[in-house]
């Protein structure tokens, strides 16, 4: 079974509407992260929680939130659906190595497409 | 704050060496590389610190130049498994950002028989 499960995998809704997407890790990993992809941008943060009371925004977070319901379940929302919205998104969680560093482990994404 | 790579492609034939770089402007902690293969996600490469520090992992290899904040990702005779797109991520000087990451906008390697 995969370690970090995103649903739906794709999803096509229609502009106002409100969309929810969800990530579950069973690695046992504090920490957890959304990333919004498009082509030729790169990964970039939305929201990223370092534990259950912890949320923060990442460089993107307007148009989104979070919610962080347990150690292993982050979600993201889209209140109103906008096409500019329509990407491919990516939550990843992290482990400590060592001095402090750390791995991201990235689920297998979620298309998006705002019409 | 995001991270410069280049060049933005590279292609190449089966057993050439290749190097992609990322550049800060700046303070670096430390720098990530992750590869991404076509319709799947990120994928962990290695991590280095600030100092210097060198790291390989078969015939990849990458090293960071804190100085320049910089880093370079080095890949020796390359294979058809090495096609993808690398991505660097930067982690800032310890502080309010502790273990965020900045991604480069990905470097896309095809590797041809």
């Amino acid at each position: 079974d995969a370690d970090v499960t995103q649903t739906p995998r794709n999803r096509i809704t229609k502009t106002g509407k409100r969309i929810m997407l969800e990530c579950s890790q069973t690695k046992g990993h504090d920490r957890m992260y959304w990333y919004r992809q498009d082509p030729g941008l790169g990964l970039r943060l939305i929201y990223y929680s370092f534990d259950v009371k912890d949320i923060n925004k990442g460089e993107i977070s307007d148009g989104y939130s979070v919610s962080r319901q347990a150690q292993a379940k982050f979600s993201l929302s889209l209140e109103s659906a906008i096409p500019n919205q329509t990407a491919l998104y990516f939550c990843a969680t992290s482990d400590l190595l060592g001095r402090g560093l750390e791995e991201q482990f990235f689920g297998p994404g979620t298309r998006l497409t705002v019409l | 704050q995001q991270p410069v790579q280049s060049p933005q492609a590279v292609i190449l034939r089966e057993g050439e060496d290749a190097v992609i770089n990322c550049s800060s402007s700046k303070a670096l902690y430390s720098v990530h590389w992750y590869r991404q293969k076509h319709g799947e996600a990120p994928v962990f490469l290695m991590i280095l610190l600030k100092g210097g520090e060198q790291k390989g992992h078969d015939k990849i290899s990458a090293s960071f130049n804190e100085k320049k904040q910089q880093s370079s990702l080095y890949l020796t005779a390359s294979q058809l498994s090495y096609s993808g797109t690398y991505f660097c991520g930067t982690e800032r000087d310890r502080g309010s950002t502790l273990g965020r990451l900045y991604f480069g906008r990905g470097t896309q390697l095809t590797v041809w028989p």
